[in-house]
């Protein structure tokens, strides 16, 4: 069975420019979940679709960020415009409804220069 | 404020030494407590999950403990082994209506020298 894949793996962009990160679930996993860490700092939540809906987006930073899941398979989260303060890693993880173990993503490392 | 604290920061042991990692959580309401374990480039991958009623678990050479009493967890590593020179994390999980959220700790770094 295939993980959670994420992609791409590093990504180095300047400031203003504009980064899509892509995750695709592990298949029949309804449960998708973004995360990201900052330099130093814990994984933080920032939001968790069920299928294409968005249950909870209330760890989102601010509008620069935005998440898809058309079709609830694969989804995308790109930030635009990019700021310093964005760079970290991010990752995505998904599970089955009421499951309690999640899969996570090896990762994107964003980096804003 | 929901909140995940680990401690040592960070680890070095010999290889074939034991060692125990603390995390002390004031998340409310508890769900779930997990241990993972990060190599690094990768992604967490766990390695014990606890409810509440749960006070230890094992999984090979790794051994949590969780009093829900106190808020307390550890994650016991046995005859270390250099694989096992990875960032280990803690998480607490919440659950609030439909959503389940995770709150993480900063983790701690164990190197295992040979």
């Amino acid at each position: 069975e295939a993980g959670v894949t994420q992609f791409p793996s590093h990504s180095v962009i300047e400031k203003g420019q504009t980064v899509t990160l892509r995750c695709d679930p592990i298949s029949g996993h309804d449960n998708l979940y973004w995360y990201r860490r900052v330099m130093g700092k814990e994984i933080k939540f920032l939001l968790h679709f069920v299928k294409e809906s968005k249950q909870d987006e209330s760890g989102m930073p601010n509008n620069r960020f935005l998440a898809e899941r058309t079709g609830g398979t694969y989804s995308t989260l790109k930030v635009q415009p990019a700021e310093l303060e964005d760079s970290g890693v991010y990752f995505c993880a998904s599970s089955l409804i009421g499951a309690y173990g999640y899969t996570f993503g090896s990762g994107t490392r964003l980096t804003v220069v | 404020k929901n909140q995940v604290e680990q401690s040592p920061q960070s680890l070095i042991i010999l290889e074939g030494k034991n060692c125990t990692l603390q995390c002390n959580y004031t998340v409310s309401p508890f769900s779930n407590l997990r241990w993972y374990k990060q190599d690094t480039g990768r992604g967490p991958v766990s390695l014990t999950i606890m409810t509440f009623s749960e006070n230890t678990k094992s999984n090979g050479r790794y051994t949590a403990t969780l009093d829900a009493d106190t808020k307390q967890s550890s994650l016991h590593i046995t005859a270390s082994q250099l694989s096992d020179s990875a960032s280990y994390i803690c998480v607490v999980s919440t659950s609030s209506g439909s959503a389940r959220q995770l709150t993480f700790g900063s983790g701690t770094q164990l190197t295992v020298l040979p």
